[in-house]
Parts: structure tokens; sequence; C-alpha cells
């Protein structure tokens, strides 16, 4: 089955410096690749997702990309704010038509935004 | 509109016990998750529903763990008897399955099981 690897496990940077996680993943027929954000004792949210048609997507201050040939992908922040301090998740999923994503989930990144 | 709504929120139990956890999903939504997030990891994919059918449970521990999702809305995932590792926050998700569509995976906010 598929295997998703993440790094670092924690991260801290200065309020306004970009933060850059990365992972790993191993079935190459995975073609949806999420992000999500947990803030403590609250629920996963989705913060952005790419397709494996394409190479990079980006939403503000968040970007993600995506390396098919080397099956891996990162997620961008730049100018961290405090708020942005959480875990955040990658996944990678054969995503099906109309029979939805069985996600795998890295082991997660704990953010720290310092003022 | 609503979320996905899960009960109880936290529950504690001995070891051998038996639980059970309820979700309902977004309405409308026809795929329905349950996920496994022990402290400090991440979510683990036990079982996953399409209506009323299950699309995979490869990853449930079914001799002790089981799940139904009657009429294809609510679901209730059942830990018979509970062990000491099953102690973790337990995720339900629910997804719209739209043809081209986004398919998001929206969470509930977890029961958290603390088995002594």
């Amino acid at each position: 089955g598929e295997n998703v690897e993440q790094h670092p496990s924690t991260l801290s940077v200065q309020e306004g410096d970009s933060a850059v996680i990365k992972c790993t993943y191993s079935d190459s027929a995975s073609n949806y690749f999420p992000w999500y954000k947990q803030e403590l004792g609250k629920r996963p949210q989705l913060i952005i997702d790419i397709r494996s048609n394409v190479g990079e997507k980006k939403d503000q201050r968040i970007a993600v990309t995506l390396n098919k040939t080397a099956k891996h992908f990162s997620l961008h922040i730049t100018e961290t704010q405090p708020e942005d301090s959480a875990v955040y998740f990658c996944a990678a999923s054969i995503r099906r038509e109309a029979a939805g994503n069985k996600l795998t989930f890295g082991g997660g990144t704990r953010v720290l935004v310092k003022p | 509109e609503a979320g996905v709504a899960q009960s109880p929120r936290y529950k504690i139990i001995e070891k051998r016990q038996s639980v059970a956890f309820w979700c309902n999903p977004i309405s409308g939504h026809a795929t329905l998750y349950w996920y496994q997030q022990i402290l400090g990891q991440g979510p683990k994919l036990l079982i996953q529903f399409q209506n009323n059918g299950v699309v995979d449970d490869s990853q449930l521990p079914k001799d002790r763990f089981s799940a139904e999702r009657l009429k294809g809305v609510d679901s209730t995932l059942k830990i018979q008897p509970a062990k000491l590792e099953d102690s973790a926050v337990y995720l339900c998700a629910s997804s719209l399955e739209r043809s081209g569509g986004a398919n998001e995976q929206f969470f509930g906010p977890g029961t958290r099981l603390t088995v002594l």
C-alpha cells in the first residue's frame, strides 16, 4: 500500500519568514495530494490540494509543488503569521471518480511561528 | 451548511469493555470515512463507505472493530473488546462525490477515546 513520509516533524520559524514542509510517497499511481492543517484539539481542515496533472498551485500565502518523477511534494508558507502555528499533514491518494479518496497521511509537522 | 457531527466527544473505558461512536455526515454526502488518529500521528483510514456499502476496510482490525452505515446516512463504529492501544481520537469525515468536483473530505470534531 501507499506510504507517505513527512519532514521535518517540527519546524520553528520567525514571524514573516517562510516555512517549507516536504513529503514523499511510494505509490506512483497516486494522483491527488491534499494538505491539512490541524490546530490543537480541533479537526483537520483542508488548506490546499494538488492533482498529478499540475506541477504547482498557489493560494495567497500558501503554495504546493509536486514532482511526480521523484514522488515528492512540498508545502510552502510565505510571510508566516502566529495563526499559522499548527500541525500540518500531507496526504496522498489515488482519486477514483465518484468513489472517494483513500487518503494515506504523513506523520505531521508541528509548525511554531514565533512573534 | 452544518458540518460533520460526532458523539460522544470524549469517552473513557476500561480495557475489555465495549464502546460505540456515532457519526452524522454532511447532508447529501455519499462517502463516509472513519479514521483513527493516535497522539502525535497522522489519521489512519479504518473504513470507507460509499452510500451504505463498504469501499475499503483493509485497515480495520475486524476481530474487534466493526462499523455500519445503515440507510447510507449515519454511521456507527464499535470496538469490542477495547485494548489499551485503541486509545486515540476517532475522526469521521464525509465527502460529496461529484464528477469533476473537488471531493474534499470534511472532518468531524472527533471522539477522544481513553482506554485504561
